[in-house]
């Protein structure tokens, strides 16, 4: 069974924090790497995407994989209260994507 | 990107009866997938919507249970059969507009509520 593990939360940081979400996965094969964000009573929407090792930086936002040890991480700097929502970590092999069950991001004005 | 209509938003059902939920997207696209959200929950995939030939169902999920639609490129159905208030859920249609990237886009939601 392909999984994707995330910490539930919630994560509770102050505002202009840094907030760090992490995720692993058990599939060695898997070949990309997302990070959703849902807010509550809302559809995901792709926030993030990382294909190889290492950092990727955009905006407020780091993507960081590292595929020996099958682990995904989300970094959000400078926390808004406007990034309280549930971040989905998922991985994409074999044709179809694979979600996590989320964390719950709590950022405190 | 893509935008992805789906409906209904929502609705109420009576136990053993079907609900057909249509999704349309604004481009043609390869591969429609559709996901499940129970309460509380991570998505799940139901299964993957080729044109032109039969759904792909996941481990758990089955053809007579939920069975899809996809007449066209822009275009799917999937009907949830028989319904028990386990099937209390939202329905998520999705789509990888760049084609097998992984990047998905997803419709609003459909939530059903079965009593």
């Amino acid at each position: 069974q392909k999984e994707v593990e995330q910490n539930s939360g919630p994560l509770s940081v102050p505002e202009g924090a840094i907030a760090s979400l992490n995720c692993t996965y058990s599939d060695r094969g898997s070949q990309s790497f997302f990070w959703y964000r849902q807010y509550s009573g809302k559809s995901p929407e792709l926030i993030m995407f990382i294909y190889s090792n290492g950092d990727k930086e955009d905006g407020r936002f780091t993507a960081q994989l590292n595929k020996a040890s099958q682990y995904v991480s989300l970094l959000i700097r400078d926390s808004q209260p406007s990034d309280s929502a549930t971040y989905l970590c998922a991985v994409t092999g074999s044709f179809k994507t694979i979600f996590g069950a989320g964390t719950r991001l709590f950022v405190k004005a | 990107s893509a935008v992805i209509s789906q409906k209904p938003s929502r609705d109420i059902c009576q136990r053993g009866t079907s609900l057909t939920i249509q999704c349309q997207v604004d481009s043609q696209v390869t591969m429609m997938f559709w996901y499940r959200q129970q309460p509380g929950q991570s998505l799940t995939l139901i299964a993957t919507a080729n044109q032109g030939s039969e759904a792909t169902y996941e481990s758990g999920f089955v053809i007579d249970k939920f069975p899809i639609s996809r007449p066209n490129l822009t275009f799917s159905t999937l009907t949830v059969s028989n319904m028990s208030p386990e099937d209390s859920s939202i329905y998520l249609c999705s789509v990888d507009p760049t084609g097998n990237t992984g990047e998905l886009f997803f419709g609003e939601g459909s939530r059903l509520t079965v009593l």
